[in-house]
């Protein structure tokens, strides 16, 4: 069974321009979650779906970031525009529901603003 | 909301020996405390991890303990081997807004084991 997908790995773009990272959650997992990872630190939670609903966005700088999750299955994450202190790693995961089931992470999308 | 602190930062220790991770957290109504690990180039993953009504769970030469009371809680691995090195994340959940449960992670402690 195929794990979290994410792509791409890795994306490096100028200042100002945008961005777009895709994710594919494993197959009948309704929960996904957006993490941006610094280096050195821990994930921190962007946004959090229900299916197609944001449940948690509290912490997603919606001046320039913006999420969508149309269907309920596959998410896109978008930054528009990015600054240098967006360059980190931004996770996906995705759980069978929100009451509290195993998350599994992908593999990442590490992002350089230059 | 939760806060959660994990020490050390990084961690070296020689093959078969003990590492031991700890973490605090602050707020009480967390009720889930998983543990990650996360080698280089991948995302974490899920080793371990204990409910709050549990003060100790093992699995082969990995274990957990909670202390509630004093809101804190351990990662011990024993016979350490090479392959055991990577970065390392504690966790507690608790309820988040909307009443979903939301996950608070450490700021990891990176491993290194010693051939």
């Amino acid at each position: 069974e195929a794990g979290v997908v994410q792509s791409p790995r890795y994306k490096i773009i100028e200042k100002k321009q945008p961005v777009a990272f895709w994710c594919n959650p494993i197959s009948g997992h309704n929960t996904l979650y957006w993490y941006l990872q610094n280096l050195g630190q821990g994930p921190e939670l962007l946004i959090r779906y229900e299916n197609e609903e944001a449940v948690d966005d509290s912490q997603l700088p919606k001046d320039r970031f913006s999420a969508e999750r149309l269907k309920g299955v596959d998410s896109t994450l978008k930054i528009q525009p990015a600054e240098l202190g967006d360059s980190a790693v931004y996770l996906c995961a995705s759980s069978l529901d929100g009451g509290g089931t195993e998350a599994f992470f992908g593999q990442g999308t590490r992002l350089t603003v230059v | 909301g939760e806060n959660v602190e994990q020490h050390p930062s990084t961690l070296s220790v020689q093959e078969g020996d003990s590492a031991v991770i700890k973490c605090t957290y602050s707020d009480s109504a967390s009720n889930y405390f998983p543990w990650y690990k996360q080698e280089l180039g991948k995302g974490p993953q899920l080793i371990i991890d204990i409910r709050s009504n549990v003060g100790e769970k093992k699995d082969q030469r990995i274990a957990v303990t909670l202390n509630k009371t004093a809101k804190h809680f351990s990662l011990h691995i024993t016979e350490t081997q090479p392959e055991d090195s990577a970065v390392y994340f504690c966790a507690a959940r608790t309820r988040g807004a909307g009443g979903y449960q939301k996950v608070t992670f450490g700021i990891g402690t990176k491993l290194q084991v010693i051939p």
